[in-house]
């Protein structure tokens, strides 16, 4: 049972330059997120999907987009990355245990842009 | 003003001592999780609570719904403790999306 799995760790980007972050969870977990971690802020969330083929913006969408092609796998896409958007990446998936939501995250994805 | 505030945002303390970390949050809540970052590292989920106090461990967190305040705190503590704890909220209003405070940064010396 491998929990969260991201894919890159580590990536560098010039400006402009596209790529995918990779995410999968083997919990049969209905909800994943997309968080970024910036030195000095909480983490916050990019986007959210609640089940297979739905997807809601967070609090920083601007630049990202997502995908939900499965219950397994939920993609962040960042189309022209910007300086901003270098960051380090979280993927969580949650299940409802106890009466609240138990997320689960990965083990992150260090993106510089150049 | 955030919606969640921890104390203090640095600590450093000897090996062995009571650490206690703070945090504050505005809105009303239905849990909420304290979670522990390693340095380069993944995070990891300590406690989810909603009342009362759960122990792990050295670890115990404790929550007062009425004062909207939870505590961290870590008993008899060890170099290998020293990380960033992260508390977070999860809102009362039905969804599932988590609210983090900044982290406090603790450093346990030998």
């Amino acid at each position: 049972n491998a929990g969260v799995t991201q894919t890159p760790k580590f990536q560098v980007l010039k400006t402009g330059q596209s790529m995918t972050l990779q995410c999968a969870q083997d919990m049969n977990h209905n909800s994943m997120y997309w968080y970024r971690q910036d030195p000095g802020m909480g983490l916050r969330l990019i986007y959210y999907s609640a089940s297979e083929g739905t997807t809601d913006k967070g609090e920083v969408p601007n630049g990202y987009n997502v995908s939900r092609l499965n219950k397994r796998e939920f993609s962040l896409r960042l189309e022209s990355a910007a300086p901003s958007q270098t960051s380090v990446y979280f993927c969580a998936s949650s299940v409802y245990l106890q009466g609240a939501y138990e997320q689960y995250f990965g083990p992150g994805t260090r993106l510089t842009v150049t | 003003k955030n919606e969640v505030e921890q104390s203090p945002q640095n600590l450093t303390a000897q090996e062995g001592e009571f650490i206690t970390i703070n945090c504050s949050y505005s809105v009303g809540i239905s849990a909420l999780h304290w979670l522990q970052q390693h340095p380069g590292g993944g995070i990891v989920s300590l406690f989810m609570l909603s009342s009362g106090k759960k122990k792990h461990g050295r670890l115990i967190a404790t929550i007062n719904i009425q004062e909207k305040h939870s505590s961290l705190h870590i008993t008899a503590s060890h170099p290998r403790d020293s990380a960033v704890y992260i508390c977070a909220v999860l809102s009362n209003f039905g969804n599932e999306k988590l609210t983090f405070g900044t982290g406090t940064r603790l450093t346990i010396i030998p």
